[in-house]
C-alpha cells in the first residue's frame, strides 16, 4: 500500500531557531500533499496544501512566512516552521494523494516542542 | 464552506458489543466524500471507511459499517463485535468531489473499550 514517511518523528528547538519537517511517499508519486496542525485533544485542521513544482496554498490565518513550504519533487514536501515560538509547539502531520479519487495516506506525524 | 460535526466527544463501549459513533455534515455540493479515520495513541491516522455520496449502498468493512443518510446529512459509523484495539480517537471527515482534495474533518469522538 501507499506509505508516506514523516521525520523527524519528534524534535525540541530552541526559541527563535528553525525546524524543517520531512513528508515523503516512499512507493508512489505525489503531485498533491497537505499539511495539518493538530493540537492536543483537538483535531486536524489544514495549514496549506503543496503542490508539486509550484507555490503552496495556505488556508486563512497560516502564516506563510513562519510556515514555509517547498514540494520540489514529486515525493518530498517540506515544512519548516522558522523562527519558532513556545505557541508554534504543535503536532504537525502530513498527508499525500495518490490518484483523485483515492484516500488520503497520512505520515506518522511530528511532535514539535519549542522551548 | 463545509463543515463536519461530531456531537460525542466521548463513548465506550463493552468489549465484543456494539456501538455507533454520530457525524453530520453541511454542504451545498452533489460530489463529495465521506470518511472516518482512526487514531489511537500512536497518533497514525488509519482510514477506517469511506463512502462516495452518490453510492446509496452503505459502505462496509469487516466490523465496521456506515449509515449515511444524504437527505439528512448523516454519516454514523458502527463498529460491530467492538475489541480493545478499536479504542482510538475516531474522526469523521468529509471532502468535495471536484479537484479540491482537503478534508475537512470534525473535532473526533473519542471512543474506549472496556473489557
Amino acid at each position: 500500500g501507499a506509505v508516506v514517511s514523516q521525520h523527524p518523528s519528534w524534535v525540541i528547538c530552541k526559541s527563535g531557531t528553525s525546524v524543517k519537517i520531512e513528508c515523503r511517499s516512499l512507493d508512489f508519486q505525489a503531485t498533491t500533499m497537505f499539511w495539518y496542525r493538530q493540537f492536543p485533544k483537538q483535531s486536524l485542521m489544514l495549514m496549506a496544501t503543496s503542490n508539486e513544482g509550484s507555490k503552496a496554498t495556505y488556508e486563512q490565518g497560516v502564516e506563510k512566512d513562519k510556515f514555509l513550504i517547498n514540494h520540489a519533487s514529486l515525493t518530498l514536501s517540506t515544512l519548516t516552521v522558522t523562527s519558532a515560538h513556545p505557541e508554534d509547539s504543535s503536532f504537525y502531520i502530513c498527508s499525500a494523494l495518490t490518484t483523485g479519487n483515492s484516500p488520503l495516506h497520512f505520515g506518522n506525524g511530528t511532535r514539535l516542542t519549542v522551548t | 464552506a463545509q463543515t463536519v460535526t461530531q456531537s460525542q466527544p466521548e463513548m465506550s463501549v463493552q468489549e465484543a458489543e456494539t456501538v455507533t459513533l454520530s457525524c453530520t455534515y453541511d454542504t451545498s455540493e452533489s460530489d463529495y466524500y465521506l470518511f472516518w479515520y482512526k487514531q489511537p495513541p500512536s497518533r497514525q491516522m488509519i482510514l477506517v471507511i469511506r463512502q462516495e455520496a452518490y453510492k446509496q449502498q452503505n459502505a462496509t468493512e469487516n466490523r465496521f459499517s456506515v449509515n449515511f443518510q444524504k437527505a439528512a446529512k448523516s454519516f454514523s459509523l458502527k463498529i460491530s463485535d467492538s475489541q480493545l484495539g478499536d479504542a482510538a480517537m475516531y474522526f469523521c471527515a468529509y471532502r468535495s468531489g471536484g479537484s479540491n482534495y482537503k478534508l475537512t474533518f470534525g473535532k473526533g469522538t473519542l471512543l474506549t473499550v472496556n473489557p
